[in-house]
């Protein structure tokens, strides 16, 4: 079956930065984009953005670009999310999705990054 | 602040049935039949429920059903169960700004 195992929590001070990692198994790996979404405390989800594991070409949201990386290792059937120059209000559950066409079907379990002094 | 506005809680008896709003604008749920639908219990992977506005993912109960009307999105949950107690999250494709997809607030549906 179709799962989505994300890397465990992570500690990190202001000004550095994350490497969340999310492995795909039980589908070919290069059919499907993978989405990452945050969720800060108390708040929504938010989309980050998007990599195609076939040809690497990846879309962001406006608020991370400059500083957010999505790099994929097709041998592995691994995703990272990088998130460089971190802030408090970075401090949130990152989750890998698996895009399916126009809906996401498949959630990692989620990663909780916290950024602290 | 999310871009799709969900209500906070609501809440049924079992047996009974509850609908969850989700409102959003001309630019993301009332341009496109592209609204998905997830339970979330604590320490779980979210699950898709609906996609597309209406359709079930196979294996999901008929009781869960989804509807749009202009720029607000629902779903319904007939025949309340406990199991059904959950937060809930509404997403939609969109193009505003250089997003993809934006997603509700949640709402957190209490099984009384």
């Amino acid at each position: 079956q179709v799962q989505l195992v994300q890397s465990g929590a992570e500690v990190k001070k202001p000004g550095a930065s994350m490497k969340v990692s999310c492995k795909a198994s039980g589908y070919i790996f290069t059919d499907f984009y993978i989405h990452w979404v945050r969720q800060a405390r108390g708040q929504g989800l938010e989309w980050v953005g998007r990599i195609n594991p076939n040809s690497g070409d990846t879309k962001f949201a406006q608020k991370f670009q400059g500083r957010v990386t999505m790099t994929r290792d097709t041998s592995i059937s691994i995703v990272y999310l990088e998130l460089s120059r971190l802030q408090f209000d970075d401090t949130a559950l990152y989750y890998c999705l698996r895009g399916a066409g126009t809906t996401f079907d498949s959630w990692g379990q989620g990663t909780l990054v916290t950024v602290s002094s | 602040q999310s871009a799709l506005t969900q209500p906070a809680s609501v809440s049924g008896s079992p047996g009974q049935s509850i609908t969850i709003s989700c409102t959003g604008t001309n630019s993301d749920v009332g341009a496109y039949n592209y609204v998905s639908w997830f339970q979330h219990h604590p320490g779980k992977a979210p699950k898709l429920m609906i996609y597309d506005v209406i359709n079930r993912p196979s294996g999901v109960s008929n009781r869960f059903s989804g509807s749009k009307s202009g720029n607000t999105a629902s779903l319904t949950i007939s025949g309340l169960q406990a199991e059904d107690e959950a937060d809930y999250y509404c997403s939609s494709y969109t193009t505003i700004n250089t997003l993809d997809w934006v997603f509700g607030g949640g709402t957190k549906l209490t099984v009384l």
